[in-house]
């Protein structure tokens, strides 16, 4: 039921963009994105609630495609603040909530 | 306040001992978590409370107790751990199905 993220890992130069991918195997009723930076707890960074919805959040934004099951994270313009390894998650009713494997991105000067 | 405490921040125990992990939080969420993180992976759901009711229970092994004595607290009774019950446990709370607040988490040593 986890959903599966690719890539696994990806390395940027400060300034260059980058997508990540969440899918699943069940249906998404929602698609939360997460960062957690080594050492600290998961730090909430948006979610969509409905097919063709899309968000953004400063240079971060995301898609969420429902019929195709899967939601893409874009980080445009990444600065070195952006590295840690972000995890999509979903939940089919209030209370169950799965994260996805997870995306470790590491931006260097 | 937007945070969610947790203590104690490291827990060294034995597979005899008896321990507890305390999760606060005084944001009128009604959803509190407990979720279990091994190194390089991603956190695993153990425990929901809904309402100070037990919602959830991931089929996580009895020596892991969780209370909710009251609406902004969450306890992790842990007894007869085993080392592989090492990790970092989470504490989150929610409005419901919504953004989850995570504590800092309580990183967990069994010997």
């Amino acid at each position: 039921q986890q959903p599966v993220q690719s890539p696994q890992a990806v390395i940027l130069r400060e300034g260059e963009d980058a997508v990540i991918n969440c899918s699943s195997s069940k249906a998404l009723y929602s698609v939360h994105w997460y960062r957690q930076k080594h050492g600290e707890a998961p730090v909430f960074l948006m979610i969509l609630l409905k097919g063709g919805e899309q968000k953004g959040h400063e240079k971060i934004s995301a898609s969420f495609n429902e019929k195709k099951q899967q939601s893409s994270l874009y980080l445009t313009a990444s600065q070195l603040s952006y590295s840690g390894t972000y995890f999509c998650g979903t939940g089919n009713n209030f209370n169950k909530f799965y994260f996805g494997s997870g995306t470790k991105l590491n931006v260097k000067p | 306040d937007t945070e969610v405490t947790q203590t104690p921040k490291h827990l060294v125990m034995g597979m005899t001992n008896k321990k507890s992990l305390k999760c606060e939080q005084h944001m009128g969420h009604r959803a509190m978590y407990w979720y279990k993180q091994k190194a390089k992976k991603p956190p695993e759901l153990m425990f929901v409370y809904s309402y100070e009711k037990l919602s959830i229970n991931e089929s996580v092994p009895s020596r892991f107790s969780p209370e909710c004595p009251n609406s902004s607290l969450l306890n992790l009774h842990l007894h007869a751990l085993q080392p592989e019950d090492s990790a970092l446990y989470l504490c989150a709370s929610s409005r419901g199905g919504d953004e989850q607040f995570f504590g800092p988490g309580t990183r967990l040593t069994v010997l």
